[in-house]
């Protein structure tokens, strides 16, 4: 079945830039998300990217897609404390009508 | 953007106890919603899909009859989790996506049996 594979976890200082890596197994996969989650709180989308992209930069979100290597990346540039969170990198083989398969998803601890 | 908006965002009850869980969205209508469930530290996984006017499709190992599904309105999709026990208590998440766009979540009700 399909997997999403992601490192548990991650620190910097603020005003440096974070890159959390994300790898998947599904060749089929069609649109590759990132979610954003605090403590307590629901998934917020942060940004997508379809699988004949390559790159999408969206502010200080840049996502970066190796579809050879089945390889995604969210980089924060000048990273905040508020960014502090879970990100979870997802799959999903369809349109918005198809089910997500998540990573187990990558704790980021931004220190002052 | 598309809103989903999720009921009660948490609850505190007896074993044995019936909850009822509400997830609307809030600027479509939404044919599919699907339910997810998420452990302490773990990942979310999803435990069923559920389609307006028809039962509901529930991944393996999941139980119909003790998570009860209802999407009766194109609105409007609920979870019931029946005699609630322990074992249940986690954080579920609604979700829909519609057409090409992604999925957008609600914010996770938080389920603690005592």
């Amino acid at each position: 079945g399909e997997d999403v594979e992601q490192s548990l976890f991650l620190s910097v200082r603020e005003g440096d830039s974070s890159v959390i890596n994300c790898t998947y197994t599904d060749s089929s996969s069609t649109y590759l998300y990132w979610y954003k989650q605090e403590p307590g709180a629901g998934l917020q989308l942060l940004t997508y990217i379809f699988s004949n992209m390559d790159m999408k930069q969206d502010q200080r979100l840049t996502v970066l897609l190796n579809k050879k290597d089945k390889h995604l990346s969210l980089r924060i540039a000048d990273t905040q404390t508020g960014d502090s969170a879970i990100y979870f990198c997802a799959e999903s083989n369809g349109s918005g009508y198809s089910t997500l398969t998540f990573g187990k998803g990558t704790m980021l601890l931004v220190s002052p | 953007g598309a809103v989903v908006s999720q009921h009660p965002s948490w609850v505190i009850c007896k074993s044995g106890t019936s909850v009822k869980i509400e997830c609307r969205s809030l600027d479509f209508q939404a044919t599919t919603m699907f339910w997810y469930r998420q452990f302490p530290k773990q990942s979310l996984m999803l435990m069923a899909t559920s389609n307006e006017g028809s039962k509901a499709t529930y991944e393996q190992g999941v139980e119909k009859d003790k998570f009860l599904i209802n999407h009766a309105s194109l609105t409007l999709s609920t979870l019931t989790v029946t005699s609630a026990h322990p074992e249940d208590s986690s954080f579920y998440i609604c979700s829909y996506g519609q057409g090409n766009q992604p999925q957008h979540f609600g914010d996770g009700t938080r389920l603690s049996i005592l």
